[in-house]
């Protein structure tokens, strides 16, 4: 069964530094969205994203963030200077014809 | 934009017991209504959704049904059983591709045996 992978699984950072984390779709999907859990909790959305461009975006995705498909698998969000408070696991998700989305196996950001 | 309400935060019961998860929503123009089942450090697992031309769904042990006038669904479990336990999310959509899936803050299903 085709898999939404996001790598890297953890990633370190220290505060005021940009990450990049990354995610390949489902590849017949045609919308990605990237959300973020703090641990304990609920799964908040941040972007949404189709052909190219940003469809939805929530209050929390500030100037900070900015996603992009470089090529035509890869979709990355880029955090510019990371904060204490952007520790969380982030999800990619992608979402074919139907409304079905299906997550990948998130990356888990920590900020010292 | 959709609030997505989901109660209880913490269900335990006995192996073997019935549990119900209650949402409500916000958006009428919302008609998709997916649940995800999340282990502890792993991703969200969709495990039933329901349109909302569609009262109610079953898949074995699972349900789902959904008020549409009154704008709340639920999930029932029946016959639980301990790898049942994990936090459930309800979630809420708009018929509108690229629009955002709000979830529930989620309910911590322990079930002991």
């Amino acid at each position: 069964e085709p898999e939404v992978t996001q790598t890297p699984s953890h990633q370190v950072t220290q505060m005021g530094q940009e990450v990049i984390l990354r995610c390949v779709p489902i590849s017949n999907h045609l919308y990605f969205y990237w959300y973020r859990q703090i641990l304990g909790q609920k799964v908040e959305f941040l972007v949404s994203f189709y052909n190219n461009e940003i469809s939805e975006k929530s209050e929390i995705f500030d100037d900070q963030f900015s996603v992009e498909r470089p090529d035509g698998s890869n979709f990355t969000l880029k955090i510019r200077s990371t904060k204490l408070e952007d520790s969380a696991m982030y999800f990619c998700a992608s979402q074919g014809p139907i409304e079905k989305l299906f997550f990948g196996s998130g990356t888990q950001l920590s900020v010292l | 934009g959709e609030n997505v309400e989901q109660h209880p935060s913490t269900l335990s019961v006995q192996e073997g017991d019935s549990a119900v998860i209650k949402c409500t929503y916000s958006d009428s123009a919302s008609n998709y209504f997916p649940w995800y089942k999340q282990e502890l450090g792993k991703r969200p697992q969709l495990i039933i959704d329901i349109r909302s031309n569609v009262g109610e769904k079953k898949d074995q042990r699972i349900a789902v049904t959904l008020n549409k006038t009154a704008k709340h669904f639920s999930l029932h479990i029946t016959e639980t059983q301990p790898e049942d336990s994990a936090v459930y999310f309800c979630a809420a959509l708009r018929d509108q591709a690229g629009t955002a899936l709000i979830f529930g803050k989620g309910t911590t299903l322990s079930v002991s045996s």
